[in-house]
């Protein structure tokens, strides 16, 4: 079975400065997707970055992007310039490639405090 | 606003109850999920439906079910409440073949059980 670990409970940052999240899955298949959603104060999941298993390239979204290393099964998520609305929870998610079946399997979340 | 609608948006009942949360997906999407986000935990995923049918089960208890309507909305049944079912119930959709894209969340219900 697929899984997802997210090994930082907590993180700050200054507003401004760069942070990392890592994220680290588990997988014998070979095509799949991985995901970035940020969970505010407010609770609604909120689509950040996707990543597909077959493109080499880090993905970028404006401030967002990610460290993606298939063979180390890694995919880590920067966001540069932080802002005081970044603060949230983040989870990295993974769902198997194809089909109509397949669910997305959360990791248990980095909380982010972005400091003024 | 996402386009998946969850109602109601919050929920307090005492233990041994049955309660019904609805959910409606994003227009066009088939696909709708559930996931239970207990206090500061991850979100667990309970079932999936496509279409009308079953297409996936995950962790979720006997005392639990769920099903998709012809119009494709959505119902999930919690039977013989007991405290640790207090959660955020979240529902979620997606297209037929575009799970690339990731899924679309409602705003959750927040079930609090006394």
């Amino acid at each position: 079975a697929q899984t997802v670990t997210q090994s930082q409970p907590e993180m700050s940052v200054q507003e401004a400065e760069t942070v990392t999240l890592s994220c680290t899955y588990d997988t014998s298949e070979n095509n799949y997707y991985l995901f970035w959603y940020k969970q505010p104060p407010s609770r609604q999941m909120i689509l950040v970055i996707r990543q597909e298993a077959y493109k080499q390239q880090n993905a970028t979204e404006n401030r967002f992007s990610v460290n993606f290393q298939k063979a180390a099964k890694s995919f880590s998520l920067k966001i540069s310039d932080s802002q005081l609305g970044d603060t949230a929870m983040y989870f990295c998610a993974f769902r198997n490639y194809g089909g109509s079946q397949g669910n997305l399997i959360f990791g248990k979340g980095t909380k982010l405090s972005v400091k003024p | 606003d996402s386009g998946v609608t969850q109602t109601p948006k919050h929920l307090i009942t005492a233990t041994g109850q049955r309660v019904t949360l609805r959910c409606s997906p994003r227009s066009g999407d088939l696909s709708v999920y559930w996931y239970q986000q207990s206090l500061d935990q991850g979100l667990q995923f309970l079932i999936q439906y496509y279409n009308g049918e079953e297409r996936a089960k995950g962790n979720i208890l006997e005392r639990f079910s769920a099903q998709q309507f012809p119009d494709l909305h959505s119902e999930l049944n919690l039977s013989s409440l007991e405290l640790g079912d207090s959660a955020l119930y979240f529902c979620a959709s997606s297209k037929a073949g575009a799970g690339g894209y990731g899924y679309t969340f409602g705003s959750g219900t927040r079930l609090t059980v006394v």
